[in-house]
């Protein structure tokens, strides 16, 4: 079946540092990926729409400057935190689907910023 | 109104009982529906689609009345193994390519 790959698994970082994740499709080309946040006992929050070749679609109340996405290529996405701070410690899970009815997630990265 | 929810539990139950979780969602135009199982700190693993027909794999049944917007997921003879968070999931919510996740039901299964 369809792979998401999602790397790193685990960072842990200093406050004002940036963060690098990276999301691919190992099967399939993906014009869209999905950038979730989840903090402890809190369900997925989808933060951000990756679109291939254009802007990602951000929801309501998450910073683009903050959080900047690229989407090079049908198979990669990037979600950068950027001078990340201890409240941007969390779960981050992106996720990909080759068609509306199956949507395959990343292993998710841990992000702890001290 | 969220677009989708879901019983907030957490629900306990004994090992052997058999547990129901519900979900609306308010967009009558969402296309498919999911409930995913996570556990802890892991990525949400699918369980099953649903349909309004009705899907059954197993101990787990799923179903679907679009007419009440609704889903429901039955668990039979819970095990130790189904503890986990069950997320009902809607695609197509927001009237495109757009997943939109319930906050989840805690399902603890004892001994």
């Amino acid at each position: 079946g369809a792979v998401v790959s999602q790397h790193p698994s685990r960072v842990i970082c200093k406050s004002g540092t940036s963060v690098k994740i990276e999301c691919r499709s190992l099967d399939f080309q993906a014009t869209t990926m999905f950038w979730y946040r989840q903090f402890p006992k809190k369900s997925l929050m989808l933060m951000a729409t990756s679109n291939e070749g254009s802007k990602a679609t951000y929801e309501q109340g998450v910073e683009k400057d903050k959080f900047l996405i690229n989407h090079a290529s049908l198979t990669l996405s990037t979600l950068t935190v950027t001078s990340a701070h201890p409240e941007d410690s969390s779960f981050y899970i992106c996720s990909a689907s080759p068609d509306i009815e199956k949507l395959f997630f990343g292993s998710g990265t841990q992000l702890s910023v001290l | 109104r969220k677009e989708v929810e879901q019983d907030p539990g957490p629900f306990n139950v004994p090992e052997g009982a058999t547990v129901a979780f519900n979900c609306t969602y308010s967009n009558s135009a969402s296309q498919s529906f999911f409930w995913y199982r996570q556990d802890c700190r892991k990525e949400p693993k699918l369980l099953m689609s649903v349909y309004s027909s009705g899907n059954e794999d197993g101990r787990f049944t799923a179903q679907l009345n679009r007419a009440s917007q609704y889903i429901s997921l039955l668990i039979r003879d819970s095990k130790l193994s189904d503890s986990a968070t069950y997320l009902c999931v809607v695609n197509g919510a927001a009237g495109g390519f757009k997943t939109i996740f319930g906050a989840g039901t805690r399902l603890f299964v004892k001994a």
